[in-house]
């Protein structure tokens, strides 16, 4: 089955320490995205990438890192630099980034800090 | 900037009652329109959309009509389901000129729960 895979479900930070969320698609989608959903406050774009070796910050890049080596892949690295990290993070793909298309959304991580 | 609103919730409603979820929309542009639908502690789906104005999404039930000249998008169900449980985001899809980007601006989300 074509999906979006997020691993790991939870993740817990220690202050100080960098965490790695992985996405993976196997949709052949150009576009991938990741976004931090907070309570009460909808999606917020953190970073998009529409082709390999490209990617754009969105509205809350800071404390946050990305890349895209590959197609299928778009990890995100939460930083030391992210004082408040805890939250509801969401790899979403499209097929080229292009208006009006639909973007496909994974299961989601949640980090929470120790 | 681009931004949507929707209703406050959450909003409890007993089976088989009638739903609308409001929506509104300020761009600058002509934007798509989305719904999109959140189970608990799962990713997003994406419900229905509507690309032009007039245009009207409909999936599972749910409708949602593209009003430009009320800058709306407003969700409606004619008989809610227990299973229909969920939070709902609404979003917008639009280019910004010279940048090549076509971000989903969302709405904060309106929590629907249907009792039996």
């Amino acid at each position: 089955d074509g999906g979006i895979t997020q691993s790991p479900k939870y993740l817990f930070r220690k202050e100080g320490q960098n965490v790695t969320l992985s996405c993976e698609q196997n949709l052949n989608h150009d576009a991938m995205y990741w976004y931090r959903q907070d309570p009460g406050q909808g999606l917020r774009l953190i970073y998009y990438s529409q082709i390999v070796n490209d990617f754009q910050k969105g509205d809350i890049a800071e404390g946050y890192s990305v890349s895209r080596e590959k197609k299928e892949s778009f990890p995100l690295t939460v930083t030391s630099a992210q004082k408040n990290p805890t939250a509801f993070y969401l790899c979403a793909s499209s097929i080229s980034g292009g208006q009006g298309e639909t973007q496909y959304f994974g299961p989601g991580t949640r980090l929470l800090v120790l | 900037g681009d931004s949507v609103t929707q209703m406050e919730g959450p909003v409890t409603l007993s089976e088989e009652a009638f739903l609308t979820i409001n929506c509104t929309y300020t761009a600058t542009g002509y934007p798509s329109l989305f719904w999109y639908v959140q189970y608990p502690g799962e990713g997003l789906q994406l419900l229905l959309k509507a690309t032009k104005a007039d245009d009207k999404g409909s999936n599972k039930g749910f409708e949602a009509t593209y009003r430009k000249e009320t800058t709306s998008f407003h969700l409606e169900k004619g008989s809610v389901q227990v299973s229909d449980s969920a939070v709902y985001f609404c979003a917008l899809n639009l280019a910004y000129s010279g940048a090549g980007s076509y971000q989903l601006t969302f709405g904060k989300g309106t929590k629907l729960s249907v009792i039996p």
